[in-house]
């Protein structure tokens, strides 16, 4: 296990409502990243923070939004859903920035949008 | 931009045969950074490998070993004596090295299936 951990695991909501989701970072990991991972496709990046400030931003829509706290805990927000936002969202914890620092994973959310 | 490419989307074997998963990718830097990960039915990412592009050296580890080619933009991973606990989504990624903030670009991933 990795020390990234999620919630909740599953979410079910409905076409135009709002969700948060929740990612805790591994020990002394300053850096979280979020990915969306629909059905039978790879992860795709939606953004990045780095000490509580938005690094860089996939190509994603300003409804998706994201939060990090003092204690690199951190948080997506995702607006107006719509049925395409069914995916597994993915978050990630790694010591600062750049590839060269490895990303640990979560087992991530399961958000089924109806 | 950056591209990652796995054109097998399921490979089936049966345990102990060997088995190599491609990966081609396309970037416009000539620094970056590679990587492997297996992702189980559990959903969760495990980290297999990271190679920086100027370390073309092949790299094994038991039973896991990688060949990066940059002439063929290519950095394929082999498993020999595959076993039934291999079996999963294996994910090929590529990052940039300027500050990573365009994240890490995933292929759409192989499902590798080890028959008994």
């Amino acid at each position: 296990e990795t020390g990234v951990t999620q919630s909740p695991t599953h979410l079910i909501k409905t076409r135009g409502q709002q969700v948060t989701l929740r990612c805790s970072s591994q020990s002394g990991h300053n850096t979280v990243s979020w990915y969306q991972q629909a059905l039978g496709q790879g992860p795709q990046f939606i953004f990045q923070y780095y000490r509580e400030e938005e690094n860089g931003r996939g190509n994603f829509p300003p409804r998706f939004s994201g939060l990090q706290f003092p204690n690199y805990s951190s948080e997506l927000n995702v607006n107006a859903l719509e049925l395409d936002d069914s995916a597994l969202y993915l978050c990630a914890s790694s010591l600062g920035l750049g590839p060269y620092n490895e990303q640990f994973f979560g087992p991530g959310t399961r958000l089924t949008v109806l | 931009a950056q591209k990652v490419t796995q054109a097998q989307t399921e490979i089936s074997v049966v345990e102990k045969e060997d088995v190599t998963l491609d990966c081609v990718y396309e970037t416009r830097d000539t620094t970056y950074y590679l990587f492997w990960y297996k992702q189980p039915p559990s959903g969760e990412l495990v980290f297999l490998i990271r190679r920086n592009s100027f370390d073309e050296q092949n790299e094994i580890s038991g039973r896991y070993s990688w060949n990066f080619q940059k002439s063929t933009s290519s950095f394929n991973f082999t498993i020999t004596a595959s076993q039934v606990v291999d079996s999963a989504v294996y994910f090929c990624a590529l990052s940039e090295a300027i500050g990573g903030a365009d994240g890490l670009t995933f292929g759409k991933g192989t499902h590798l299936i080890i028959q008994p």
